[in-house]
């Protein structure tokens, strides 16, 4: 496998469950992004992880808890989510030491909560 | 803070005609990248192209280009030849260049184009 993958794909939970997005990147990589895309916005950066370490919360609801284990994967957990809280949530890695490198992103989990 | 702003929310283009894409920012920063993704609908963003501020020449990739105004601070896309396979949204997105930054991207609200036959 190469690239960034993310599961699952589509995801419907209801206000009251807990559940988890995953993201691997096989890039070797050193950090990793969590962004949310809502329908006509712009993408909002959610959480920042720069070797592992989180260096950017962008004020995100304590109902979305990141987890970054290692540099290769980063975890979305969600417990308690609101209706507008439905999106496609992105993960996106880059080599931080290397200013010219692209982001690459996942396909994204459509997130729908009911 | 900066800002992208996208001012086109769709755009149609013939296939095989030239279409250009409208992006303009805000920024204090005098060193940092510009970026144009494509989302086609599998919803995976794909780097188009890239543009180095420091860089006067206008970044050229294939069929797209574009034309970077650092003063006016524009940075529009052009599709020459579009393709069917070229319909998607696109995003135009800002990082600052600043030592020891992750890449933190800002994007613009996106364009959403249609090629037509």
């Amino acid at each position: 496998e190469t690239g960034v993958t993310q599961t699952p794909r589509h995801l419907v939970m209801g206000m009251t469950n807990k559940k988890s997005l995953k993201c691997e990147q096989h890039l070797g990589h050193n950090a990793m992004y969590w962004y949310k895309q809502s329908a006509k916005k712009p993408l909002e950066l959610m959480f920042v992880y720069n070797f592992k370490e989180q260096t950017e919360n962008n004020s995100v609801p304590s109902r979305f808890s990141p987890e970054c284990p290692n540099s290769s994967h980063l975890f979305l957990h969600l417990h308690t989510l609101q209706p507008e809280d439905s999106a496609l949530y992105l993960c996106a890695s880059s080599q931080v030491s290397q200013l010219n490198t692209e982001a690459f992103f996942g396909q994204g989990t459509r997130l729908t909560v009911v | 803070a900066q800002t992208v702003t996208q001012s086109q929310p769709e755009m149609s283009v013939q296939e095989a005609e030239t279409v250009t894409l409208s992006c303009t920012y805000d920024t204090s920063e005098s060193d940092y990248y510009l970026f144009w993704y494509k989302q086609p609908p599998s919803r995976q963003m794909i780097l188009v192209i890239r543009q180095e501020a420091y860089k006067q020449q206008n970044a050229t990739e294939n069929r797209f280009s574009v034309n970077f105004q650092k003063a006016a601070k524009s940075f529009s896309l052009k599709i020459s030849d579009s393709q069917l396979g070229d319909a998607a949204m696109y995003f135009c997105a800002y990082r600052s260049a600043r030592a020891g930054t992750a890449s933190k991207l800002t994007f613009g609200t996106g364009t959403r184009l249609q090629v037509t036959l």
